[in-house]
């Protein structure tokens, strides 16, 4: 099982619309998640943290499970400019070193 | 403010060959990460660094080293060049909280290495 999992997608979401991925993560004594974006071949940008009491940032609202061990991003009210890839990070293990997944993709139609 | 530069941003190697690349971070910042990123996956940590010392590094081998100056710049080798090391190779720049995940990294825009 990989220490981070997303569904690598991709979704294809009209403008409007509300979409959500989450992702998943073995190591139960994670303690610091993030969401980064990537557009297409370009470096990945901290999109939000994601803290234990859940945070929203404008459409965007991060939630964390501790109990299923998962992470999601829901994204509302969907634009042309949020096509891009969503890539969750985790620290991992006592060394808190960053675990990234593979990331989820997301196109959105106008 | 200069954010994160890397060079070069193309670059083709044959096979068994070596490359540098070159990392200068984001202004106020003194600690340099590594990541390759193969086509369609997340990045895979390579090492950090710190005060020119490498203080975390990820699974690759030690084909793999780095070296980090006193103006915080950073350069990345990589010895013996295989196939599989075509990706793109990015750098982030972050301040060192000791063992603490950093809250935020930046990236650079990445050297995309090809092996032929």
């Amino acid at each position: 099982r990989k220490e981070v999992e997303q569904d690598p997608g991709p979704f294809n979401v009209p403008e409007g619309a509300t979409v959500a991925f989450n992702c998943t993560y073995s190591n139960s004594a994670s303690q610091s998640f993030f969401w980064y974006r990537q557009d297409c071949r370009k470096e990945p940008k901290l999109l939000m943290s994601v803290y234990s009491s859940g945070n929203e940032d404008g459409r965007f609202t991060a939630q964390l499970n501790r109990a299923s061990q998962y992470i999601s991003l829901l994204i509302r009210d969907s634009k042309l400019s949020d096509s891009a890839t969503y890539l969750c990070v985790v620290t991992g293990g006592s060394n808190y070193q960053l675990i990234w997944g593979a990331g989820t993709k997301l196109i959105i139609k106008p | 403010d200069a954010g994160v530069t890397q060079s070069p941003t193309h670059l083709i190697k044959t096979r068994g060959q070596q490359v540098t690349l070159r990392c200068s971070p984001k202004s106020g910042h003194d600690t340099v990460s590594w990541y390759q990123q193969a086509l369609g996956q997340g990045p895979q940590f390579i090492f950090q660094y710190y005060e020119e010392e490498e203080r975390q590094r990820g699974n690759f081998p030690d084909r793999f080293s780095g070296h980090q100056f006193p103006n915080y710049s950073s350069e990345l080798n990589v010895n013996a060049l295989l196939l599989g090391d075509s990706a793109l190779y990015l750098c982030a720049s972050s301040l060192w909280f000791g063992t603490l995940a950093p809250g935020e990294l930046f990236f650079g825009e990445g050297s995309r290495l090809t092996v032929l």
